[in-house]
């Protein structure tokens, strides 16, 4: 079965600090991935997405994500945290495969931010 | 700019009651979906409708129905609640079908089962 891990359900750091999220998923031939962040009783918004083309990416808020193939790896990363990125994010995996509509989410990470 | 709507936001239940939770999106989408999302889980995927007058189920359908009413609306009902289905329920949509596309999220509905 598919899956997606984001091996640290909790993560603080200090404003203006640097952020990186972890996230692993099994193996798909052709993965497509996102980052999704939700803030408190909030729906999910879109971050960022890799289909295919260049491995770092670019999204909104200043964030990016670097997808390697050989780690099975799409971390989330911002070079300097701002107090408003206190949220929870998650990384989520489709497939390609014709009629494939079912994305994979990871459980989470909780980002808390000290000012 | 509206995209997803759900209703109602909060509702809560009794064991045994009935409650169809609406949603409607704005954005012209081909393919609608229903999330619930528990503590620990991350997001599992309830039912979609790929398109207009289709259905199926995705990882989680058991105690659930849906209807695709129109292009529009994609309805999540709850014939006999349980307290296992006490969740946060997200209606989502995207331009077409497959997983490759960019799903929009509605704000969520929760919903308690006593």
């Amino acid at each position: 079965a598919q899956s997606v891990t984001q091996p640290d359900i909790h993560i603080t750091v200090s404003e203006g600090a640097s952020l990186e999220l972890r996230c692993n998923y099994s193996y798909g031939a052709t993965p497509y991935l996102f980052w999704y962040v939700q803030s408190p009783g909030q729906g999910l918004q879109l971050l960022l997405k890799y289909f295919s083309g260049d491995t770092l990416v670019q999204g909104i808020k200043g964030f990016e994500a670097e997808f390697k193939r050989s780690q099975s790896s799409f971390n989330l990363r911002k070079p300097s945290v701002h107090w408003s990125d206190a949220a929870e994010y998650f990384c989520a995996k489709g497939d390609s495969g014709a009629g494939s509509y079912q994305l994979t989410f990871g459980k989470g990470t909780k980002l808390s931010v000290i000012p | 700019n509206a995209g997803v709507t759900q209703t109602p936001k909060f509702q809560v239940l009794k064991t045994g009651q009935s409650m169809t939770l609406q949603c409607a999106q704005d954005m012209n989408h081909n393919s609608m979906y229903w999330y619930r999302q528990d503590p620990g889980m991350g997001l599992r995927l309830i039912y979609y409708s790929a398109s207009e007058g289709t259905t199926d189920k995705g990882e989680v359908p058991n105690g659930y129905n849906v209807s695709r009413l129109n292009k529009r609306e994609f309805s999540l009902r709850l014939e006999s609640a349980a307290p296992s289905q006490t969740s946060v329920y997200f209606c989502a949509s995207s331009e077409f079908g497959g997983s490759g596309n960019t799903i929009y999220f509605g704000e969520g509905s929760w919903l308690t089962v006593v």
